[in-house]
């Protein structure tokens, strides 16, 4: 079945330094989905990416989907304390149920 | 609007003692969800409603019941709880028919949580 895997499981990082979570998918996507759990909180959609190559901003966040469609990317510019939280993403393509990743948790140091 | 609401919030249990999660959702969305929550692992999708009327299984049934009482609300039932399902239970919904199949307003709305002990 389709298996959607994220990397690296936890992130790090002093406050201002960049992050990246990587989305790998074993099979070609339709579409992907990013959201954001906030500590003790609920997932929050972020994005939606269907086109090959599609790169999408939101102010300091950058997504992008691969060419083949098969990996996505999050990447966070300039980390604040509010960033802090775990970073899902989820696809599929058509026949295939949404799958989430296992989602990448990221805290950063002030 | 609320958006999805669970209740309740926290639930200890003795094995094979039986609950039902409640939620609601006042979006008029037509599909809603049934997912657990367990560290290092994500979202799991229990069950599963593509429209008022119909329910069908996600990849982790198995333990679960669920009724879509109307196109509101979407419950979930253990009837004989086991430790092995302590987690923290999601509800969400989505605007499309589709359920979790390719649609193009997937987009999922969830509901805060309810975290569940089974002793």
């Amino acid at each position: 079945g389709q298996q959607v895997m994220q990397i690296p499981q936890y992130q790090h990082v002093q406050e201002g330094e960049d992050f990246t979570t990587y989305c790998n998918s074993s099979t070609t996507l339709s579409n992907i989905q990013w959201y954001k759990q906030r500590p003790g909180g609920h997932p929050v959609f972020l994005i939606q990416l269907v086109k090959s190559g599609e790169v999408k901003k939101q102010k300091r966040l950058t997504f992008q989907f691969g060419e083949a469609k098969k990996n996505s990317s999050l990447h966070i510019t300039a980390t604040q304390t509010t960033d802090v939280g775990t970073y899902f993403c989820a696809g599929n393509n058509a026949g295939n149920m949404l799958t989430f990743g296992g989602g990448t948790r990221l805290m950063v140091k002030p | 609007n609320a958006g999805v609401t669970q209740t309740p919030k926290f639930q200890v249990l003795k094995t094979g003692q039986s609950m039902t999660l409640q939620c609601a959702q006042d979006m008029n969305h037509n599909s809603m969800y049934w997912y657990r929550q367990d560290p290092g692992m994500g979202l799991r999708l229990i069950y599963y409603s593509a429209s008022e009327g119909t329910t069908d299984k996600g990849e982790v049934p198995n333990g679960y019941n669920v009724s879509r009482l109307n196109k509101r609300e979407f419950s979930l039932r253990l009837e004989s709880a086991a430790p092995s399902q302590t987690s923290v239970y999601f509800c969400a919904s989505s605007e499309g028919a589709g359920g979790p199949f390719l649609s193009s307003y997937n987009e999922q709305f969830f509901g805060p949580g309810t975290r569940l002990t089974v002793l």
